[in-house]
Order: C-alpha cells, then sequence, then structure tokens
C-alpha cells in the first residue's frame, strides 16, 4: 500500500524556472489538495481538487496551477518559480463522504534561488 | 472564519512525564477538530479527530485529546512521555470554511514543537 508518493523529495531551482510537483494517490480518494508549509505559518492551503475534472483556488493560489485529469495524479505547477516560493510542499487527499480527515504525502522541499 | 490558536510553539519534557500541549480553537459551526504529528522530515500522520460523539478523543501511541466547547479548547495530552513522542504537533479545525464544489477547509495552527529529554 503506497498511499500517497509525491516527487521529488527535495529540488533545488533558479529563480525563473518552471516546476511540477508530482503527488499520485493509489487510495481512490476524490479529492486533492496542495499545501505550503513555512516556519511559524503552519500549512496553508494552495489549489484543491474536489474530484477529477475540476479545481479550486485555496489562500495562497498566487503563481501556482493545478491540474486533475484523472482521480489519481494532482500535479503542481510553479510556472516562473520565484524565492518566495522556497517551501515544502505537501499533497494530500480525502475519501468521497462526510469524513473531513486528510491524508498526506511525505512532502517535496522545493528550494528556489 | 475559522482560526487555531497553539499557545506554545515549543514545549520541552522529560521522558516519563506528563505531555500537554494547548490549542484553542474559533469557529461559527460546530467544528471537528484534529491532531497532526509531524516527524522530522515526514509528512503528517492523523493522531486523532473529534467530531462530537465524545468529547474525550483516544488517538494513537497513547494520546488523547478533550474538547471542551465552554473554553473552545482541545488539548493534546499523553500520561507519560517517550523518547519517540519528540516531533511537531498541529491542531486543526475544519468546518467553517466550505470550499466552492463542496468540502470543507481545513485551518491548521502553527505548529508546536516537542521535545523529549532523557
Amino acid at each position: 500500500i503506497a498511499g500517497i508518493t509525491q516527487a521529488p523529495t527535495s529540488q533545488i531551482l533558479a529563480a525563473g524556472r518552471r516546476m511540477t510537483l508530482r503527488c499520485t494517490q493509489d487510495m481512490r480518494h476524490n479529492a486533492m489538495y496542495w499545501y505550503r508549509q513555512d516556519l511559524g505559518l503552519g500549512l496553508r492551503l494552495i489549489h484543491y481538487s474536489n474530484t477529477a475534472g475540476t479545481t479550486g483556488k485555496g489562500e495562497v493560489p498566487d503563481g501556482y496551477s493545478v491540474s486533475r485529469a484523472n482521480t489519481d495524479d494532482f500535479p503542481l505547477t510553479l510556472a516562473s518559480a520565484v524565492p518566495s516560493q522556497t517551501s515544502v510542499y505537501f499533497c494530500a487527499s480525502k475519501p468521497s463522504g462526510t469524513t473531513d480527515t486528510q491524508y498526506f504525502g511525505p512532502g517535496t522541499r522545493l528550494t528556489v534561488l | 472564519a475559522q482560526s487555531v490558536t497553539q499557545l506554545d510553539s515549543h514545549v520541552s519534557v522529560s521522558e516519563g512525564t506528563p505531555v500537554l500541549l494547548r490549542c484553542n480553537y474559533s469557529s461559527s459551526y460546530s467544528p471537528s477538530l484534529f491532531w497532526y504529528v509531524q516527524h522530522p522530515n515526514k509528512g503528517l500522520q492523523l493522531l486523532l479527530k473529534y467530531t462530537s460523539a465524545a468529547t474525550l478523543v483516544k488517538g494513537i501511541n497513547g494520546f488523547e485529546a478533550e474538547f471542551k466547547k465552554s473554553e473552545t479548547s482541545f488539548h493534546l495530552t499523553k500520561p507519560s512521555a517517550h523518547m519517540s513522542d519528540a516531533a511537531e504537533y498541529f491542531c486543526v479545525v475544519s468546518g467553517a470554511w466550505e470550499l466552492t464544489g463542496g468540502g470543507n477547509k481545513l485551518t491548521f495552527g502553527t505548529g508546536t514543537q516537542l521535545k523529549v529529554e532523557l
């Protein structure tokens, strides 16, 4: 049972470069989420998807885009990275129904120089 | 709007002594409340969840939390700390911020780093 996998584990990126963070889940969860974790700020929601084919903006969506072509994959793209996007990024998923419980991947540590 | 305040950014205890991590919340609705744990360089793991069934919630690894509506608190406790409990703990509230298309947004506290000393 893999749960949620994220790739890469870590990345150092030059400012201005394009980067896609990958997230895959094998639990057939309908909803998926991207968060960034910054020291002293906890986790903040970037984008979410309630089901394949739909996406929505969270608290801090600027500079990021997502797509949800199928149930399993939810990639996060930084079109032109900036140093303020240096963070740890977590992908999460949630089964359908009334539960609010989200399950998290191991994270991607991104440094933008 | 909903919010979460974790009252201590760092807590240090000796192994074998009790743990108390404090959390206060604000929500316009009857909230769901969670505690997640994050070990170094790992993802977040669900410790326990409150959803209005019972005010005292038992979680994994001997942790429990008590929901007190009058105090808007959801403090996390453990009778006896173990070295393996050293991690960062997040209090999370859900229930008052609906996402477009359905589902509730989770609002995270800023985290409490627990240190366990010999």
